[in-house]
Formats: C-alpha cells, sequence, structure tokens
C-alpha cells in the first residue's frame, strides 16, 4: 500500500515552455504533500508544503510565481514550472502522506528528470 | 532551524559487514525519517520513529532522544543495499529539515 505515483519521469523541453508534474496517491488520501528538487550530488531541498485545498506555503528562496502547485484533490497535486530555463533543470520529486503529516511516514514519487535546453 | 547532521558522508564496506550511519539533529522534534534513495532517483522511506529501536529484515533504527541522535544499522550488508541513505527530521508546525545523505556502496 501507500504508493505515491508521480509522473512524467522524465521532462525535456525547450527554454520559455511551462512544464506541468503531477504526484498522486494512489490508494490513500494524501491530505499533506510536499515537492523537492535536488541537484546532482546534493540532498533533498523542499521547495513547498500543499495541503488540500489550501494555497501552498513555499520555502523561502522559492518563487511562488515560477513553480505553482495545485493541491485541488486529495489524491493529486501538480507543481508546474513556469518558463522554463536551462537552471530550473533538476530532479524533482514529490512525497505525500495523511495527517499529522509530522508524525506520519512520507511516500515519495519516483521523480521527475526536467531539462531545459 | 533544524541543524541535521550525517555521518560519514561517503562509505565503502565490503559485503557482509555491519554498517553503521550516525545523524544528529539540534532541536527537538517529532519524529526521525530514514530514507534510502536509489541511483536512479527513486526514494524509499525505511523507518519512522520517535523513540527507541525500530527494525526491519536487515535495517535497524535507534533514537536516542535526549541526545539528540540516531543511528541506522544495516547487519550482513549486500550490494543491493548500495544507495544514498538520508535522515530528516520533522516538527510540528514546522518543514523537513534533511540531512546532507550517506553514500553507501558495498563490494561483493
Amino acid at each position: 500500500g501507500a504508493v505515491v505515483s508521480q509522473h512524467p519521469s522524465w521532462v525535456i523541453c525547450k527554454s520559455g515552455t511551462s512544464v506541468k508534474i503531477e504526484c498522486r496517491s494512489l490508494d490513500f488520501q494524501a491530505t499533506t504533500m510536499f515537492w523537492y528538487r535536488q541537484f546532482p550530488k546534493q540532498s533533498l531541498m523542499l521547495m513547498a508544503t500543499s495541503n488540500e485545498g489550501s494555497k501552498a506555503t513555499y520555502e523561502q528562496g522559492v518563487e511562488k510565481d515560477k513553480f505553482l502547485i495545485n493541491h485541488a484533490s486529495l489524491t493529486l497535486s501538480t507543481l508546474t514550472v513556469t518558463s522554463a530555463h536551462p537552471e530550473d533543470s533538476s530532479f524533482y520529486i514529490c512525497s505525500a502522506s495523511t495527517q499529522p503529516w509530522d508524525y506520519q511516514p512520507q511516500h515519495f514519487g519516483d521523480g521527475t528528470r526536467l531539462s531545459i535546453l | 532551524k533544524n541543524e541535521v547532521e550525517q555521518s560519514p558522508q561517503n562509505l565503502t564496506a565490503q559485503e557482509g559487514e555491519f554498517i553503521t550511519i550516525n545523524c544528529s539533529y539540534s532541536v527537538g522534534i517529532s519524529a526521525l525519517h530514514w530514507l534510502q534513495q536509489h541511483p536512479g532517483g527513486g526514494i524509499v522511506s525505511l523507518f519512522m520513529l520517535s523513540s527507541g529501536k525500530k527494525k526491519h529484515g536487515r535495517l535497524i533504527a535507534t533514537i536516542n532522544i535526549q541526545e539528540k541522535h540516531s543511528s541506522l544499522h544495516i547487519t550482513a550488508s549486500h550490494p543491493r543495499d548500495s544507495a544514498v541513505y538520508i535522515c530528516a527530521s520533522s516538527e510540528t508546525g514546522n518543514q523537513f529539515y534533511f540531512g546532507t545523505g550517506t553514500s553507501l556502496t558495498v563490494i561483493p
């Protein structure tokens, strides 16, 4: 149980395009989802926390207009990288849990490798 | 901010060896998580613990709340255990804080 599906797993696109990444909890209701970014040889960096039906809480330094997060249902959160540029190339990964999230195990998607040309 | 530190950063072991990875944190937490990240990038949650000890197969995780320290042990290590192991703290009303990870390579 507790499967999180992240799609797509790999994206290559031109600079200036927008890219949407989906994170779905397949067999549980994810009241809280997290979005992370990871550069090569570095640890996870939390970008934002999203609770179903609420606006996402972004970490300091993460542009909310650049990285649009929507968590419209208990099983789906999306991250849209708007007007992507090469510096946005990275590995993006989501995790999901039930409440209270700080006392619950996190279930991770398999990540999305984003390459902007 | 919770400072989460892991050691060692890199670890190479022979198959069958007992492995210990350490994690320390600076402020009180709700729970401590141990994660395993495979070379392809996928992350698996190994343990979440608030006190004591948990065991799953050849993996054992312990935490000492007073000393703000946790350890992940792997008994009878195997090449398939090669991965990056990450500890992370979660706090009520706050965010996750991640350690920098320990890259483990188990040589046959």
